[in-house]
């Protein structure tokens, strides 16, 4: 099975900075890549599908880019709702694989 | 609007079943692969099962296989999952899902129901 890879797990950063997550597959996966924001108690949101492209109702202040092995997930400016635990999930090649979550916190 | 929700979750212990249900609303579930996964406290996500759209194909993670099935009911909306030789590790909350995908455009969760494991 294809392993992801999230770098870093936890990631403290201010209100109204930029955050920038990574995600790296452990064998080509094309741009069948998927972003998931947790909070807790709740189940994922997608924010992004197909490694760039927002999901209904996300705020711009959310991009995705990469292919192939290498992904990130920008968070251009962080507001007090977006402290969550991020995940990244390809869909390319069964079974579907979960990173193991970055954690953004306030710092 | 669309709802997924769980139900069937609880204490059990070692060795023991449960049958976790999940209802479907709000979009035309029979076209569509149903997925369960789950998260263990404090963990991260875990894709367990999945089942196309009329029944026919199912797939398990390797942690399962063998001990949980995945069905559907179609006329009821309905997904199942039966888990038997339950494992303190199987302890989690699990979500069924509706996922995006190369051919789903949409991505749809439950709230999630608790299975505890513990003797």
């Amino acid at each position: 099975e294809i392993v992801m890879t999230q770098s870093p797990a936890t990631l403290s950063v201010s209100p109204g900075e930029r955050a920038t997550l990574s995600c790296r597959a452990s064998q080509s996966i094309s741009n069948n890549l998927a972003w998931y924001q947790q909070k807790p108690g709740q189940a994922p949101r997608l924010l992004i599908y197909g490694a760039s492209t927002r999901a209904t109702d996300v705020p711009a202040t959310f991009n995705g880019g990469g292919s192939g092995t290498e992904f990130t997930l920008t968070i251009s400016s962080l507001q007090s709702e977006d402290f969550a635990v991020y995940y990244c999930q390809q869909y390319d090649i069964w079974p579907r694989t979960f990173g193991q979550g970055t954690k953004v916190e306030i710092k | 609007e669309v709802q997924l929700v769980e139900s069937g979750g609880g204490l059990v212990q070692p060795g023991g079943s449960l049958r976790l249900s999940c209802e479907v609303s709000g979009f035309t579930f029979s076209n569509y692969w149903m997925h369960w996964v789950r998260q263990a406290p404090g963990k991260g996500l875990v894709w367990i099962s999945r089942i196309n759209s009329d029944g026919s194909t199912t797939n398990y993670a390797d942690s399962v296989k063998g001990r949980f099935t995945i069905s559907r009911d179609n006329a009821k909306n309905s997904v199942y999952l039966e888990m038997n030789s339950l494992r303190v590790e199987d302890t989690a909350v699990y979500f069924c899902a509706s996922l995006r995908g190369t051919v789903t455009t949409h991505d749809y969760w439950g709230q999630g129901t608790l299975v505890t494991v513990s003797s």
